[in-house]
Formats: structure tokens, sequence, C-alpha cells
């Protein structure tokens, strides 16, 4: 089985600051892993993917996220938020195979003060 | 390249009725996907399709139901409307997962359902 949690459900930072959102995962296998990004009314738009190559991710927008087996974690990251990033960022976990699925996290509301 | 696409953008329904969402996936995509975001509950997994057969089912109902046609587009079906059916719902579409590469899911915009 495998499940996805995230540390928490709101984030508020002040543009300019850095943003950490937090994800840790639980799999009996070597997981892909995805962060997607929810603005208010829209659909879920990929951010960056972790598939067993480099542990450091890039992704779109100047986010990055760091894939750490040993705490089971693949927390984002980006070092100055901008007013835009104000969204809901949802961690999830793939498992391959016949019998492919996503298990999304609850998500992370992310609120950028001026 | 046009994404997925859905329709319509709301719905709203009686309980009791029935509503029909479509779905357009990106093209060259033959995986759809149903998921169901009501509020509190976060995105649940609700049908995955690919070549016109259904793969794997969440935990939902057998009145939820879909069918995805010869083009790769696909209709979710949901009979007697409950209240709790209210939320928005998203398809996503994707190449075949079986290689590393196709992983990834790609989200339409989705429907609005309002049961009231």
């Amino acid at each position: 089985a495998q499940s996805v949690t995230q540390l928490d459900s709101h984030v508020s930072v002040s543009e300019g600051t850095p943003v950490l959102l937090r994800c840790n995962y639980s799999s009996s296998y070597s997981p892909s892993l995805f962060w997607y990004v929810q603005h208010p009314n829209k659909g879920l738009q990929l951010l960056l993917k972790y598939t067993s190559a480099a542990t450091l991710v890039k992704g779109i927008n100047g986010f990055e996220a760091e894939f750490k087996k040993s705490e089971t974690s693949f927390h984002l990251t980006k070092p100055s938020a901008h007013m835009s990033d104000a969204a809901e960022y949802f961690c999830v976990v793939c498992k391959g195979g016949s019998n492919y699925k996503l298990t999304f996290g609850k998500g992370t509301l992310l609120t950028v003060n001026p | 390249e046009a994404g997925v696409t859905q329709s319509p953008t709301h719905l709203i329904k009686t309980r009791g009725q029935q509503a029909t969402l479509r779905c357009s996936p990106i093209s060259g995509h033959t995986s759809v996907y149903w998921y169901q975001q009501a509020l509190g509950l976060g995105l649940q997994f609700l049908l995955w399709y690919d070549e016109g057969e259904e793969r794997n089912r969440g935990n939902f109902p057998p009145r939820f139901s879909g069918r995805q046609f010869p083009n790769y587009s696909s209709e979710l079906n949901v009979n007697a409307l409950e209240l709790e059916d209210s939320a928005l719902y998203l398809c996503a579409s994707s190449l075949l997962p079986y290689g590393v590469t196709s992983y990834e899911q790609y989200f339409g915009p989705g429907t609005r359902l309002t049961v009231t």
C-alpha cells in the first residue's frame, strides 16, 4: 500500500521569502513522486516529478524538490515566493505497472502575503 | 497542442437525477482518469480507462460509471445523484503508463457538479 502525508494544511509566507512545503510518503517499492499545483478554479498542473534519476528535481517556476529515501520525504522548496505562487499544492506518489495508480496528499494551501 | 478539455464547466442537478460529464484527452493519450474533488476530502480516484476498457476503479459505488470511446474521449455517468456527490470532477489523461516516462497525468479544468 502507498500513502502520502502533507504535513501542513496551510503555509503562509511573505513575498520574496523562501517556501517549504513538506511531504512524507510511504511505499513498499521505489516510487515515482510528483508535485502538482492547483490555482483557484483550475485543474492541476504538474510542477515536477521524481522517477529514480537525480534526487534533486527541478521544476517549473523556480520550484525544486529533493527525494530523501532515508527520511521518506519529498519536500518542495522555492528560494523566493511570488504572489502568483499562491495556490494549493499536492504531493503525489505513483505506483506503476498493471495496477498503476496515483495517490494524492490532502494538499497544502500556500498563501503569499505582500 | 490542446490540453485536456472537459464539458460542461458547471452542472446543476437535483437529487435522484443522472449527470453525464465529458472529457477529451490530449492527442495521442490513450488513458483517461476520473477524480472527485469534494470539499474537505481531497482528490479521490474514481476510474481509469485505457483502450476502451476499465483498468482500475476507486472505492465508489456502482452508480458511478463511465466509458471510453474509440477516439479515447470519455464519459462519466453518475446515477441517482445524492447531495454528497456535489464536487469538482477532474479528468486527466496520459500515455499508457507502463513506461517510466509515461507516469504523469495531465489534468483538465474540471466540471463543477452541484446537486440540490
